[in-house]
């Protein structure tokens, strides 16, 4: 049963627009929350993450927000530039002994 | 500069053969990990290691084996390659258990 949910596949949005990425977790010890970039032929690499004690996370043009009573996170990209498509990979940790992800979410910036 | 490499990028082999994949990192991280991915499925983990002599079985461990012998290599066996297990196959390894990943780049296996 999967732990990490990221329901939309693919998503595509304009250039300077704003990407949402959204994620979904059952596991209520998660207690670390990161994401992850890929690019093709590429391992994936480490781009944001937020603790449990925190509701919100910037680094830049990316924001992670967490609802720990919904148990959602989303990954805000403001403004999307066509070198943010890639696949985003949600996971969760914490007290767990290791990181749980999700299935990815392809986004795709178009000019 | 430390890093974590992955050999080969690319491998073609037949069903029935046993392949090794490699591993070696030099950030002296205890803990590693293997994953394969696969379209639809994202990154499911295979086996994982929290030191020398500590080997322990993820989701999709079925027909694949490790052995950590020493703190920089996890080599991942196929022990009679399926043309099921064609995939990307990735290697992972981090100061802590569920946190900080840095992941390789990853090796393209195809069996025929």
């Amino acid at each position: 049963d999967q732990q990490v949910k990221q329901n939309s596949p693919s998503l595509s949005v304009q250039e300077g627009r704003i990407s949402i990425l959204n994620c979904d977790y059952t596991n209520s010890m998660f207690d670390y929350f990161l994401w992850y970039k890929k690019y093709p032929a590429e391992g994936p690499t480490f781009l944001i993450s937020i603790s449990s004690i925190k509701d919100k996370n910037e680094d830049g043009r990316f924001t992670v927000f967490l609802n720990k009573s919904a148990k959602h996170l989303s990954l805000h990209i403001v403004p999307s530039q066509p070198g943010d498509s890639a696949v985003y990979f949600c996971a969760a940790g914490g007290s767990v002994g290791r990181l749980y992800f999700g299935r990815g979410t392809q986004l795709t910036v178009w000019p | 500069d430390a890093e974590i490499t992955q050999s080969p990028r690319h491998k073609i082999t037949e069903t029935g053969r046993q392949v090794t994949l490699a591993c070696h990192q030099t950030w002296n991280h205890n803990n590693m990990f293997w994953y394969r991915q696969d379209l639809g499925h994202g990154l499911r983990l295979i086996h994982y290691s929290y030191g020398v002599q500590d080997t322990n079985k993820g989701e999709v461990s079925d027909g694949y084996s490790v052995s950590r012998s020493n703190t920089e290599d996890l080599p991942l066996t196929l022990e009679s390659a399926a043309s099921s297990q064609t995939s990307v196959y990735f290697c992972a390894s981090s100061v802590d258990r569920d946190y900080g990943y840095t992941f390789g780049s990853g090796t393209r296996l195809t069996v025929v």
